[in-house]
């Protein structure tokens, strides 16, 4: 198994683009979540689902966008990206729906925006 | 909004000291978890607790969720450099709030 897999690893953007963090899981967890880790400030939730189709916000989803076509797949867009979405991003999955349950976090994307 | 306040934010020692990292709330929780971060990669969950009281051990590392479930600490016996990360505690609703509210970590550096 590949756990979960995060592409791209690192990503400069300009002011006003827009870019999609791609996110995949091989174990079969209906559950997945995007945080973003910024310096000293711990992991902030932007957004989850709870199975393919399903999406609902986190902590923070402004300038953000997720869909969940497929049970494996969970991309990230970034519309109009501001220097603020400047951070390490984090895609992780669970089985099951309970918070006690283990989260497998992928790799990470860092993103700069200049 | 649950919050959760890790102390120390940094903590630098030498090789073979112990260690105590908190983790602390003002909420209680059903759950707390503790995750360990190395550099450039992921959180990996090393606990999670459940019980008042519960303490839990894995190798040189004693987990610790206080009785009232608002607080709980890491204690790390004799530390070695491949300690060396960002420890994470993570608090965890009840019921179905599957989702978590994570502290904001602290650096660990284990000199040789």
């Amino acid at each position: 198994n590949a756990g979960v897999t995060q592409t791209p690893k690192f990503r400069i953007l300009k002011i006003g683009q827009s870019m999609t963090l791609q996110c995949a899981q091989d174990m079969n967890h209906n559950y997945m979540y995007w945080y973003r880790q910024d310096p000293g400030m711990g992991l902030k939730l932007i957004y989850y689902s709870v199975g393919a189709g399903i999406t609902d916000k986190g902590e923070v989803p402004n300038g953000y966008n997720v869909s969940r076509s497929t049970t494996e797949d969970f991309p990230l867009r970034l519309e109009l990206a501001a220097p603020s979405q400047t951070s390490v991003y984090f895609c992780a999955s669970s089985y099951g729906g309970v918070a006690r349950e283990t989260q497998y976090f992928g790799p990470g994307t860092r993103l700069l925006v200049l | 909004t649950q919050l959760l306040e890790q102390s120390p934010q940094f903590l630098s020692i030498q090789e073979g000291e112990n260690l105590t990292v908190y983790c602390n709330s003002s909420s209680v929780f059903s759950s707390l978890q503790w995750y360990r971060q190395e550099p450039g990669e992921g959180p990996v969950l090393l606990v999670t607790v459940v019980t008042g009281g519960e303490v839990k051990k894995l190798k040189r590392l004693t987990f610790q969720f206080g009785d009232a479930r608002k607080d709980s600490s890491l204690h790390i016996t004799a530390a070695q450099p491949g300690d060396t990360g960002l420890y994470l505690c993570a608090g965890g609703g009840g019921g179905s709030n599957y989702k978590l509210t994570f502290g904001k970590g602290t650096l660990l550096t284990v000199n040789p």
